[in-house]
């Protein structure tokens, strides 16, 4: 599995975006990216996932560069529940694994 | 529609103890994943299931873990002898297909302390 690389926190103020960066420099072709989130005590959540092309859903948008080293995860209007830590993984789409990291927690401030 | 099922919530065992979580996946997945989260870890990858079959074991400690998924029931993550390592949040996910086309949905996990 490539590896992902992502800063450990963050802080963001309720009803502002939230970028959330992500490193994956050496993803293959065929690797998806996804991202999911973990609220406290909770299950993983999963939120969106993208080959190449940018995502948008009801909980976020995904912007991957042109050369897939990279992407961000953008919550439009963060709120209070949004404070999480998230997690960005790449893996190939017949693989059923994940390989979770540490993340990056995010604070949402009021 | 439920989502997946993980019961006990929480479950406390003395050192020696067997301890039995449980998973009932969502409605028509048949595919079933045990991750687990030591505390201040990252949730690392168990074992996957298929009914009446394990499919990958690869993240099982060799020794005191099990996994079975029957024909009937719920999914069944076993422990024998628990240690105090043992104590950990145990995540079950479950989806329709192996891998699915989008993301996995998990429970709400088993938080397991060992005294």
């Amino acid at each position: 599995d490539a590896k992902t690389t992502q800063p450990p926190s963050m802080d963001c103020a309720e009803g502002r975006a939230a970028n959330l960066p992500c490193n994956h420099s050496t993803i293959s072709g065929n690797e998806y990216v996804y991202w999911y989130r973990q609220i406290h005590s909770q299950g993983p959540q999963y939120i969106i996932h993208g080959l190449k092309n940018n995502e948008t859903n009801e909980m976020a948008s995904l912007i991957i560069t042109e050369d897939r080293k990279s992407s961000t995860l953008i919550l439009p209007h963060a709120t209070l529940r949004d404070t999480a830590v998230y997690y960005c993984i790449v893996r190939v789409s017949n693989d059923y694994k994940l390989s979770f990291g540490a993340g990056t927690t995010v604070t949402v401030r009021a | 529609n439920a989502g997946v099922m993980q019961n006990p919530r929480h479950l406390v065992r003395r050192r020696g103890q067997e301890a039995r979580l449980r998973c009932s996946p969502m409605k028509g997945h048949s595919h079933v994943y045990w991750y687990r989260q030591l505390p201040e870890e990252g949730l690392k990858f168990m074992v996957y299931l298929q009914k009446e079959n394990i499919i990958d074991e690869s993240g099982m400690p060799k020794e005191r873990f099990s996994a079975e998924f029957p024909k009937e029931g719920p999914s069944i993550l076993r422990i024998q002898q628990v240690v105090r390592g043992d104590s950990a949040a145990y995540f079950c996910a479950s989806s329709p297909t192996a891998p699915p086309n989008y993301g996995y949905t998990f429970g709400s996990g088993t938080r397991l302390t060992v005294v």
